[in-house]
């Protein structure tokens, strides 16, 4: 069981440059999101999916495009890179909650991508 | 808007002793988590705190949860350099839906 998997790791681009940080979860998790992670600062929501098809911005989402066309996969996109995005971005993933608050579950965050504009 | 402001930000304490790290949400919520991340790694989930009066233990951290005061601590005791690390709350609530908005971190050091 992988659980959050995202590539690439590290990456570096120039201004103006464009990429796509891939997400992918094994564990059939509904809602999925993408957050990035300035220096000494906590974590800010982009982008986030509750199903297939279904995509909404989070806080800071200018700048980046997202797409959900499977339950698996939730790619984020870079369309020119500015040196403000250089960051760290983590996506996440969790069960969709049933009326039960105990099957409230908490949030699988992958390892990150560590992504430098110069 | 949901905030979310994590006290003290930094904290430097020595092994043995006990303290208590604050997190204070804004809106409603009866749905808070906490987290640690070592330097460059991802977040490691720690407690879930479902309803008013949870309290949860796993070793020398103790959290809680007070929604009618929107209140959370993170209580270690008899800290050990191993519990190095910055611990992030995170809460879903208010206008946010399903999202989780976090504070900012506390960057705790455990000195010898």
């Amino acid at each position: 069981n992988a659980g959050v998997t995202q590539t690439p790791k590290f990456r570096i681009l120039k201004i103006g440059q464009s990429m796509t940080l891939q997400c992918t979860q094994d564990m059939n998790h509904n809602y999925m999101y993408w957050y990035r992670q300035d220096p000494g600062m906590g974590l800010k929501l982009i982008y986030y999916s509750v199903g297939a098809g279904i995509t909404d911005k989070g806080e800071v989402p200018n700048g980046y495009n997202v797409s959900r066309s499977t339950t698996e996969d939730f790619p984020l996109r870079l369309e020119l890179a500015a040196p403000s995005q250089t960051s760290v971005y983590f996506c996440a993933s969790r069960k969709k909650a049933g009326q039960d608050h105990s099957s409230w579950y908490g949030y699988t965050f992958g390892s990150g991508t560590r992504l430098t504009v110069v | 808007e949901l905030k979310v402001e994590q006290n003290p930000l930094f904290l430097s304490m020595q092994e043995g002793k006990n303290y208590t790290i604050y997190c204070n949400y804004s809106t409603t919520s009866d749905r808070l988590y906490w987290y640690r991340q070592d330097p460059g790694k991802s977040l490691e989930s720690l407690f879930v705190l479902l309803s008013n009066g949870a309290v949860k233990q796993e070793g020398r951290l103790m959290a809680s949860l007070d929604t009618k005061a929107r209140l959370s601590t993170l209580h270690i005791t008899a800290a050990v350099h191993d519990l190095s690390a910055t611990y992030f709350c995170a809460v879903i609530g208010g206008t946010s839906g399903s999202r989780l908005t976090f504070g900012e971190g506390t960057q705790l050091t455990v000195n010898p």
